[in-house]
């Protein structure tokens, strides 16, 4: 069974400075999509970036970039030159792109970040 | 362009009664998915359907029951309500096609109370 872990619940950071969000998971497929989702208190969730698992290279999203290292099963989070309207619930999400998860789309426990002025 | 649609966006019952949710998506997906959402646990999978006509187990299933007679519906279940059902619930939808991208679309939520 597929499942994410996010190890830090909540986190802080100074307006204009970067922060890492980390997020790890389990899972025994070799195709799959990893996401980082935004939930803002208006509860609306937003896909701030996602990677396909075969693709080696790093997605960036503007000022969001990610730290996919598969063998270690392993997708953190960096948001560079913070804005007060990153103030939110990370979510770390992962999908099944094949086997048994096929589809199943699967949430860590989410970390909740303040940006500061 | 709707997007997803819950129905209703607030509900308050009492223990032992029962209720459907209702999940509607115009934009023609094959993945569909119910969510609760609990202060410190994240987002918990309970059902999920990757095409009309069937649908899984995520993982708190039990106490609520789905169903996918058309593509562009899931409807949740509680047949008896307790307490502990008391949540926000999401909705969900997503595609998948071969090696292209895909993202999950999400309702607004529905706040459940049991009393």
């Amino acid at each position: 069974a597929q499942t994410v872990t996010q190890s830090q619940p909540e986190m802080s950071v100074q307006e204009a400075e970067t922060v890492t969000l980390s997020c790890t998971y389990d899972t025994s497929e070799s195709n799959y999509y990893l996401f980082w989702y935004k939930q803002p208190p208006s509860r609306q969730m937003i896909l701030v970036i996602r990677q396909e698992a075969y693709k080696q290279q790093n997605a960036t999203e503007n000022r969001f970039s990610v730290n996919f290292q598969k063998a270690a099963k392993s997708f953190s989070l960096k948001i560079s030159d913070s804005q007060l309207g990153d103030t939110a619930m990370y979510f770390c999400a992962f999908m099944g792109a094949g086997g048994t998860s096929y589809g199943k789309l699967t949430f860590g426990q989410g970390t909740i970040l303040t940006v500061h002025p | 362009n709707a997007g997803v649609t819950q129905t209703p966006k607030f509900r308050v019952l009492k223990t032992g009664q029962s209720m459907t949710l209702l999940c509607a998506q115009d934009m023609n997906h094959e993945y569909m998915y119910w969510y609760r959402q609990d202060p410190g646990m994240g987002l918990r999978l309970i059902h999920y359907s990757v095409g009309e006509g069937t649908t899984a187990k995520g993982e708190v299933p039990d106490g609520y029951n789905v169903s996918r007679l058309k593509k562009q519906n899931f409807l949740l279940g509680l047949e008896s309500a307790a307490p502990s059902q008391t949540s926000v619930y999401f909705c969900a939808s997503s595609y998948y096609y071969g090696t292209g991208n895909t993202e999950a679309f999400f309702g607004q939520g529905t706040r459940l109370t049991v009393v």
